[in-house]
């Protein structure tokens, strides 16, 4: 079985420019998360889609960060205009759920940004 | 609040025991989680156990809950050059399903 998968993996781009991130979950996830993990810091909740409503947006810097979820698979997360400060691996993950109870998250293996 | 509290750095020799550990603050969890993360990867998903359990016993590694003191271990038996990583521990939320996470620990196994 595929896992989670990730696009592009390495993005170095200019501040004020725009980027987006690409995500395939694992088949048949219906629940999909961005997170945000900093240099030396474990990660961080952006976004959580069920199907393709995002039900949990809270922390997601809406001034300049963007998601979306069409058809409940596939998503993209976009940034612009991206800041120094947005340096960061940027991580998708999925679960899947079963009669209401929600499984493990499964990670991929994220898109390290780099903003100059 | 939300807290995940993970000592830095452990290092230890090949062949020997691992003991990394974690405290947390809710207590409503249900469900805590190990993942590693090796260098340019993402996370991997290493074992889980129920809050409702003491121990959770896959092959090489031994989770502890200590639910009272709200203390979460994760032990590696015959440590390995090849479990150099960093581990970090999760309780997920039970309102919203978010990880929360601790800042990592860094194993290093010396030959």
């Amino acid at each position: 079985e595929a896992g989670v998968v990730q696009s592009p993996r390495y993005k170095i781009i200019e501040k004020k420019q725009p980027v987006a991130f690409w995500c395939n979950p694992i088949s048949g996830h219906n629940t999909l998360y961005w997170y945000r993990q900093n240099l030396g810091q474990g990660p961080e909740l952006l976004i959580r889609y069920e199907n393709e409503e995002a039900v949990d947006d809270s922390q997601l810097p809406k001034d300049r960060f963007s998601a979306e979820r069409l058809k409940g698979v596939d998503s993209t997360l976009k940034i612009q205009p991206a800041e120094l400060g947005d340096s960061a691996v940027y991580l998708c993950a999925s679960s899947g759920r079963d009669r209401g109870i929600e499984y493990e998250q499964y990670f991929g293996p994220g898109t390290r940004l780099t903003v100059t | 609040g939300e807290d995940v509290e993970q000592s830095l750095f452990l290092s230890v020799r090949e062949g020997d025991s691992s003991v990394i550990n974690c405290t947390y603050t809710d207590s409503s969890s249900t469900y805590l989680y190990w993942y590693k993360q090796e260098p340019g990867a993402g996370l991997q998903l290493l074992t889980y156990i129920f809050s409702n359990m003491d121990m959770k016993q896959d092959q090489r590694l031994t989770v502890l809950l200590n639910k009272k003191d709200k203390h979460l271990s994760l032990r590696i038996a015959d440590t390995q050059t090849g479990d150099s990583a960093i581990y970090f521990c999760a309780y997920r939320m039970d309102s919203s399903y978010k990880l929360i996470f601790g800042s990592g620990t860094r194993l290093l196994v010396r030959p």
